[in-house]
């Protein structure tokens, strides 16, 4: 069975400060996606990633996938109060585990003004 | 180009009774994936479609089953409803190529009394 495992759970933050969110795998994914989530919606995809070693870079938000496709890695610059959301990362294993997305636990950010 | 949709947006049911839940993917994407979110276990995936078929299934019981139809649109159905199948049931649409990204939907939030 894989996991992803999400870190931190929780992040409360103030208004112009910088932040990292990880997702760790002993598994290997064929690729990673980060999504956003607001209360009672769906989640919303910000990126996939799909090479080792990949840089994404989307405005204040620079996804990293590891080399070895076994973590990922979301970081903030100067997160702003509309920021605030549950964070997602979810791998696909790729093969034959067809539409099959494994979710990390959530982490759920707040930015005070 | 229209999202996914999902349909209807909340279901008030009661234990016993059971529920179809309908999806209509992106136009052009012929993979349904379909998942449940609860706050103790996050998003779970429950089964994906592709051409009508069942290609790969989660760790649910048989109570929770799916169709998809020529039209690639999809149906969840659960029958004999306990209280703990109350959640926010999604479905993601995915067009395969070039990577599986999936698109989710907003959302089925069902509550079962």
């Amino acid at each position: 069975t894989q996991l992803l495992e999400q870190s931190p759970q929780f992040l409360s933050i103030q208004e112009g400060e910088n932040l990292t969110v990880y997702c760790n795998s002993s598994s290997v994914f064929s690729s990673l996606q980060w999504y956003r989530q607001e209360p009672g919606e769906g989640p919303v995809l910000l990126v996939t990633v799909v090479t080792g070693g990949e840089v994404k870079k989307l405005k204040r938000l620079t996804f990293q996938f590891g080399d070895a496709r076994k973590d990922s890695s979301l970081h903030i610059t100067a997160a702003q109060p509309g920021d605030t959301g549950l964070y997602l990362c979810a791998g696909d294993a790729g093969g034959t585990s067809y539409g099959k997305l494994t979710f990390g636990q959530g982490t759920i950010l707040t930015v005070h003004p | 180009k229209a999202g996914v949709t999902q349909t209807p947006r909340y279901l008030i049911k009661t234990r016993g009774q059971q529920v179809t839940l309908s999806c209509s993917p992106i136009s052009g994407h012929r993979s349904v994936s379909w998942y449940q979110q609860t706050p103790g276990q996050g998003l779970q995936f429950l089964f994906e479609y592709f051409s009508e078929t069942q290609r790969n299934k989660g760790n649910f019981p048989g109570r929770f089953s799916g169709r998809q139809f020529s039209n690639s649109r999809s149906e969840m159905n659960v029958s004999t409803l306990e209280l703990g199948d109350s959640a926010l049931y999604l479905c993601a649409s995915s067009h395969l190529q070039p990577t599986d990204t999936q698109y989710f939907g907003p959302g089925t939030r069902l509550t079962v009394l």
